[in-house]
């Protein structure tokens, strides 16, 4: 099984500065037929399900902040908020789709500083 | 808009079974891979299963491999996950989800709770 890991566990950030996730697959995501990276990640709020934020590493979902912007390829990926909301505490999960299972990093949780 | 509601969580005891079901509307259900993804209390997502559009393949982690079963009714727009020898670890919410490899739409989850 590929296993994912996050960093760091936790942060806090001031509202309206940026806030940095790291995401590490044990085995490549990348898939070099269609140079496409399987690599997504999921905002989930207290109470509420996981959405999906970014897909293929870099894609934006429809109708998801352009603060938010992911990065990578391989093995190493990035999401980015680029000026924190309050609106965007929450836990934030990377997920490999690369292969079955199809795992996720054990998650970030972002705080208002 | 894409709706999953799941039911059929509550409580059983260790060794017992459960049967949760997911009802789709809003998207052509036939036409979509689907999954069910846990998460115990206070801890991470789990990637259960997922099902193919008709049926003929299935994927599960390891640590159900043998005890639950996914299925689907595309009359119905149903998805499905049969639980068998249920164990305290297996205690969680369960969502259902789209999946078109990315997981792009979920449910609200339903609660299985499995103690004695």
């Amino acid at each position: 099984d590929i296993v994912m890991t996050q960093s760091p566990d936790s942060l806090a950030v001031s509202l309206g500065e940026r806030a940095t996730i790291n995401c590490k697959s044990s085995q490549t995501v990348f898939s070099s037929s269609n140079n496409k990276n399987y690599l997504a990640w999921y905002q989930q709020k207290p109470g509420q399900p996981p959405k999906l934020l970014i897909y293929r590493a870099s894609s934006r979902e429809s109708g998801v902040p352009d603060r938010f912007s992911g990065s990578g390829s391989g093995t190493d990926f990035t999401l980015t908020i680029s000026s924190l909301q309050a609106e965007d505490v929450a836990v934030y999960y990377c997920q490999q789709y690369y292969t079955t299972p199809k795992t996720f990093g054990p998650g970030t949780k972002v705080d208002i500083k | 808009e894409v709706q999953l509601v799941e039911s059929g969580g509550g409580l059983v005891q260790p060794g017992g079974s459960l049967r949760l079901s997911c009802a789709a509307s809003g998207l052509t259900f036939s036409s979509y891979w689907m999954g069910w993804v846990r998460q115990a209390p206070g801890k991470g997502l789990e990637w259960v299963a997922n099902i193919k559009q008709d049926g003929s393949e299935k994927y599960y982690v390891d640590s159900v491999k043998g005890r639950f079963t996914i299925s689907r009714d595309n009359a119905k727009n149903s998805l499905y996950l049969q639980m068998n020898i249920l164990r305290a670890d297996d205690t969680a919410t369960y969502y259902c989800s789209r999946d078109q490899g990315a997981l792009n739409a979920w449910g609200q989850g339903t609660q299985v709770t499995v103690s004695s």
